[in-house]
């Protein structure tokens, strides 16, 4: 157990629908990371918080946003999905500060279904 | 965007022998992180080089790495059918708390 808790497990929806998956971090870690894995696109890098701040974007639509909260959890909103959004998506927590090793621990992840 | 490329895509080997992945990448790095998934779920991370580290030990895992090539190498001895799992090697650009990116994995099969 990597102490990374990630809601719902299975989401089935429709095309243009919108959705939201909810993270908790391990206990103490103030960066969280948002990834999507998909068959063809492999594991990608959406977005990162830190301490509630967006640190680092990466190939996400802007169609999806994210957001952390004080209680550090973090939400992503995806919205207008699409057959294509189907994926994986996987919430990871890290170490505080830079003097983190970098090591990142996983949640279980969110299987999004769009039919 | 893909950075690393692991090689091969998928390997399968008998209980008992050592199975080795190897991964490429493009840019410079900081480190380079090993991960392992089962089946649909969660990434587990396996051992962490630094980029001034040429090789380094976990348990059954021994990883290198040659900046020179951008490449890494995974190896786990002995392997069991539990080590049955994708496999895939992630970089990061700068220490500390900074995006991964992944490469394309390998599948591993352990025959028991």
């Amino acid at each position: 157990d990597s102490g990374v808790t990630q809601t719902p497990k299975h989401l089935i929806t429709a095309t243009g629908q919108r959705v939201t998956l909810r993270c908790s971090p391990r206990s103490g870690d103030l960066s969280v990371y948002w990834y999507q894995q998909s068959l063809d696109q492999g594991l990608q890098f959406l977005i990162q918080y830190y301490n509630g701040e967006e640190r680092a974007k990466g190939n996400i639509l802007e169609r999806f946003s994210a957001q952390q909260f004080p209680d550090l959890h973090s939400e992503l909103n995806l919205s207008s999905l699409e057959l294509g959004d189907s994926a994986l998506y996987f919430c990871a927590s890290s170490g505080s500060g830079t003097g983190g090793t970098g090591e990142q621990f996983f949640g279980p992840g969110t299987r999004l279904t769009v039919l | 965007s893909q950075q690393g490329e692991e090689d091969p895509q998928a390997l399968s080997i008998q209980e008992g022998e050592n199975a080795t992945m190897n991964c490429s990448y493009k840019t410079s790095i900081n480190n380079l992180q090993w991960y392992r998934q089962n089946s649909g779920r969660g990434l587990v991370h396996l051992i962490l080089i630094r980029s001034n580290e040429r090789e380094k030990h976990s348990g059954r895992l021994r990883v290198t790495l040659d900046t020179s090539k951008k490449s890494s190498s995974l190896l786990i001895t002995a392997s069991r059918a539990a080590d049955t799992a994708s496999y895939f090697c992630a970089t990061a650009p700068y220490s500390g708390n900074t995006p991964l990116v992944f490469g394309k994995g390998t599948r591993l099969s352990v025959i028991a």
